[in-house]
């Protein structure tokens, strides 16, 4: 089985401060995981994902994420978050051996003026 | 390129009314999937398909069915729609290859009287 876990329901930061949204995964095999971002009343966009390789992974609109696979975690970071950023974001796994992807329940990014 | 589009955008309808909706695709993409967004819930998996004339269920499929006649379509069927089943919903698809990212459509906001 595959399952991924957002621990928090909302995340605060105020513009120009780091920010990072939790995750962490549970697999059978090796994962391959996603990051995607929702705004209001649009369908998910994808962020970026995990592979193989290199621990840190960079994606779109300035976003970057850290596999840790002892911690079993991949949280998405930005090293200074935007107002625009303010959306909701998934965390998504995949275990090699499945065909469909498992997603987190979302964490609601809100970035402060 | 359209990507991934959903038709209709809103619909209510009445307890034990019957729909479909509809998904289709443009990136020849041999995967499709529908999802359903609730609050609190994340994205749920109700059925998938991994080709042409297949289907599987996901993680919620009662009381939904499915089609994938055609390649680039994937049709959601609600035989008699219950005050459950509203939701939002999501289509989504991708290429065969595991890694690789779901593309999503805009959502279908759904309400059972």
């Amino acid at each position: 089985a595959q399952s991924v876990a957002q621990p928090e329901d909302q995340v605060n930061v105020a513009e120009g401060n780091p920010l990072t949204v939790k995750c962490t995964y549970s697999v059978s095999g090796n994962p391959y995981l996603f990051w995607y971002v929702q705004y209001p009343n649009r369908g998910l966009q994808f962020l970026l994902k995990y592979i193989t390789g290199d621990n840190l992974v960079k994606g779109s609109y300035g976003f970057e994420a850290e596999f840790n696979k002892s911690q079993t975690s991949f949280h998405l970071k930005k090293p200074s978050a935007l107002v625009s950023d303010s959306a909701l974001y998934f965390c998504a796994v995949r275990d090699k051996g499945y065909s469909t992807l498992t997603f987190g329940k979302g964490t609601m990014l809100l970035v402060s003026p | 390129n359209a990507g991934v589009t959903q038709t209709p955008k809103f619909r209510v309808l009445k307890t034990g009314q019957s729909m479909t909706l509809l998904c289709a695709q443009d990136m020849n993409h041999e995967y499709m999937y529908w999802y359903r967004q609730d609050p609190g819930m994340g994205l749920r998996l109700i059925h998938y398909s991994v080709g042409e004339g297949t289907t599987a269920k996901g993680e919620v499929p009662d009381g939904y069915n499915v089609s994938r006649l055609k390649k680039q379509n994937f049709l959601l069927g609600l035989e008699s729609a219950a005050p459950s089943q509203t939701s939002v919903y999501f289509c989504a698809s991708s290429s065969a290859i595991s890694y690789n990212e779901q593309f999503f459509g805009p959502g279908t906001r759904l309400t059972v009287l």
